[in-house]
C-alpha cells in the first residue's frame, strides 16, 4: 500500500532558526495536505498543494510539492516559539482512491 | 459554532467489553473518517466514509467498525475491545472529497484505554 516518509521525526532548534520538514511518498499523490498538532491538541489544517511544482506561503510558512508529485516539503523561517508542535504531511494517491496517508510527522521543539 | 465533536473524551474500559465512541459533526460535511495516533506511529486511518451509507475500510479497520446513517454522524464501534486498541482516537470530517481533497476537521480526540 501506500507510503508517506516524513523526515526528520524531531527537530530542536534555537528561536529564530529556521526549519524545515519533508515528505515522501512511495506513489504519486493527486494532492498534499499538511497539519500541525500542537502538544495536547488535535490537528489542524495548514494548506492543500495539488499541482506539480507548487509553491504556496504563509507569513513564515512556505510549503512545496514536488515536479513529480511524489515529494513535499515544509520550510519556517525565523522559528518563534508559538511554531512549537507536531507537522505532519497526509498523501491522497489518484486512481479513485480516497485514503488520505500521513506521515509519522516531525515534532519541532523551539528553545527560547 | 461549527465543530466536530466527540464523546466520550476519555474512557477506561476492559477487554472484550463492547463500546462506541460517537462523533458527529454540524457542517454538513459529506467525508468523514476515523484515525488512531500511537506514539511513533503518527495518524493512521481506521475508516473513511464518502456519504451516507457509504464506508471503506482505512490502513488499520481491523477490530473496527463504523456505521454512517445519517450525514452527521459517524460513530466508532469496538465489539471487542482489546489491550492494543489502548490509543488515541480522531473523528475527523471535510465538505467534500475527491481526486482534489479537501480540508479536514478534527475533534478534539478520545483517549481509550483498555485494560
Amino acid at each position: 500500500g501506500q507510503q508517506v516518509m516524513q523526515i526528520p521525526q524531531y527537530q530542536h532548534v534555537q528561536e529564530g532558526e529556521d526549519f524545515t520538514t519533508y515528505c515522501n511518498s512511495s506513489t504519486t499523490l493527486s494532492n498534499i495536505q499538511w497539519y500541525k498538532q500542537r502538544p495536547g491538541g488535535h490537528p489542524v489544517f495548514l494548506i492543500q498543494l495539488v499541482k506539480s511544482g507548487e509553491v504556496k506561503k504563509q507569513k513564515r510558512l512556505t510549503f512545496q510539492f514536488g515536479e513529480a508529485k511524489k515529494n513535499s516539503s515544509l520550510h519556517i523561517t525565523a522559528t518563534q516559539t508559538t511554531d512549537v508542535g507536531t507537522y505532519f504531511c497526509a498523501g491522497l494517491p489518484g486512481a479513485g482512491s480516497y485514503q488520505l496517508t500521513f506521515g509519522k510527522g516531525t515534532k519541532l521543539s523551539v528553545i527560547p | 459554532e461549527a465543530q466536530v465533536t466527540q464523546n466520550p473524551r476519555y474512557l477506561i474500559t476492559v477487554t472484550g467489553k463492547k463500546l462506541t465512541v460517537t462523533c458527529s459533526q454540524n457542517m454538513n460535511h459529506e467525508y468523514m473518517s476515523w484515525y488512531r495516533q500511537d506514539p511513533g506511529l503518527g495518524l493512521r486511518q481506521i475508516y473513511y466514509s464518502m456519504n451516507v451509507e457509504v464506508t471503506d475500510k482505512g490502513d488499520v479497520p481491523e477490530g473496527y467498525k463504523v456505521s454512517r446513517k445519517e450525514k452527521r454522524n459517524f460513530p466508532l464501534i469496538l465489539e471487542s475491545p482489546s489491550p492494543n486498541q489502548t490509543s488515541l482516537y480522531f473523528c475527523a470530517s471535510s465538505p467534500y472529497w475527491g481526486l482534489q481533497g479537501g480540508e479536514q476537521y478534527f475533534g478534539p480526540g478520545t483517549r481509550l484505554t483498555v485494560t
